[in-house]
C-alpha cells in the first residue's frame, strides 16, 4: 500500500529538549516535503526536498532544520523547540515533477506540543 | 494579500442539497489547482485537480475562472459522508510542487 508514515503521531515536550520527527514513503518519490498547520493559517511549508541531499526552505523554516540522506526518508528535526513551534505537522511526498495530474500523498500528521 | 483565500465557513447543509465553494488565488500566472479534503484531525488527500476546461467527477464539479482568478468546487446531493473541510490549492509554478499555497479551508457539515 502507498503510503506516508510519520512518528511518533503525538508528542508533548519541554522548551529547548531537542527532538526528531520521522518521515517515510514507500512509493520512490523524489519530492518530499514538512508542513505545518495551525489554525486560521491553513498548511505552510516548512522545508522541502526535491531529491537525496538536495533540500530548500519553505516559507516558515525558522526554528527547523531537515536532512534527506536516503530517498525515502525526510526528518524533521527541532533542535531547541519552542511554544510557538506548537502545532500540527505533515510530511507529504510527491513526484519529482508534479502538475495538474499529480498527487500530494500527506502523512497522518503529528501533533506536538511545547511546553 | 493571502496568495489563496477562502470563506471558512462553515456551511451547514441539509443531506441533498447542492453547495458551492468559492476560492480566489491572487497569482495570475499560477498554472495548477487542486480541491483536497481533510477531515477532522486527519491528513489532507487530494478530491480532485481542476482543469481549465472544468471537470466532474461524480456529485463534485470543479471549476477555474481565470479572467476573474477563482476556483469553485460544487457538490450536489450531498451525503453525511461529505462532512469535512475542503481545502483550494494553488500552485503558482505550475510543474514542480515545491510552492503550493494552500486556502485556510472551508468547513462543511451536512445535517441529516
Amino acid at each position: 500500500e502507498a503510503q506516508v508514515t510519520q512518528n511518533p503521531r503525538y508528542l508533548i515536550t519541554v522548551t529547548g529538549k531537542k527532538l526528531t520527527v520521522t518521515c517515510s514513503q514507500n512509493m520512490n518519490h523524489e519530492y518530499m516535503s514538512w508542513y505545518r498547520q495551525d489554525p486560521g493559517l491553513g498548511l505552510r511549508q516548512i522545508y522541502y526536498s526535491m531529491n537525496v541531499e538536495v533540500t530548500d526552505k519553505g516559507d516558515v523554516p525558522e526554528g527547523y532544520k531537515v536532512s534527506r540522506k536516503e530517498k525515502r526518508n525526510f526528518p524533521l528535526i527541532l533542535e531547541s523547540p519552542s511554544p510557538n513551534q506548537t502545532s500540527l505537522y505533515f510530511c507529504a511526498s510527491t513526484s519529482a515533477f508534479g502538475g495538474p495530474t499529480d498527487t500530494q500523498y500527506f502523512g497522518p500528521g503529528t501533533r506536538l506540543t511545547v511546553l | 494579500r493571502k496568495e489563496v483565500e477562502q470563506d471558512p465557513g462553515p456551511f451547514n447543509v441539509p443531506e441533498g442539497a447542492t453547495v458551492a465553494f468559492n476560492c480566489t488565488y491572487s497569482n495570475s500566472a499560477s498554472q495548477s489547482f487542486f480541491w483536497y479534503r481533510q477531515d477532522c484531525r486527519k491528513e489532507p488527500k487530494l478530491l480532485m485537480s481542476v482543469y481549465s476546461s472544468g471537470n466532474e467527477d461524480g456529485r463534485f464539479t470543479a471549476q477555474l475562472n481565470r479572467a476573474s482568478q477563482y476556483i469553485s468546487l460544487l457538490i450536489r446531493d450531498s451525503k453525511l459522508s461529505d462532512s469535512a473541510t475542503y481545502l483550494c490549492v494553488v500552485n503558482p509554478l505550475g510543474a514542480g510542487a515545491n510552492n503550493l499555497f494552500f486556502g485556510t479551508g472551508t468547513r462543511l457539515t451536512v445535517i441529516p
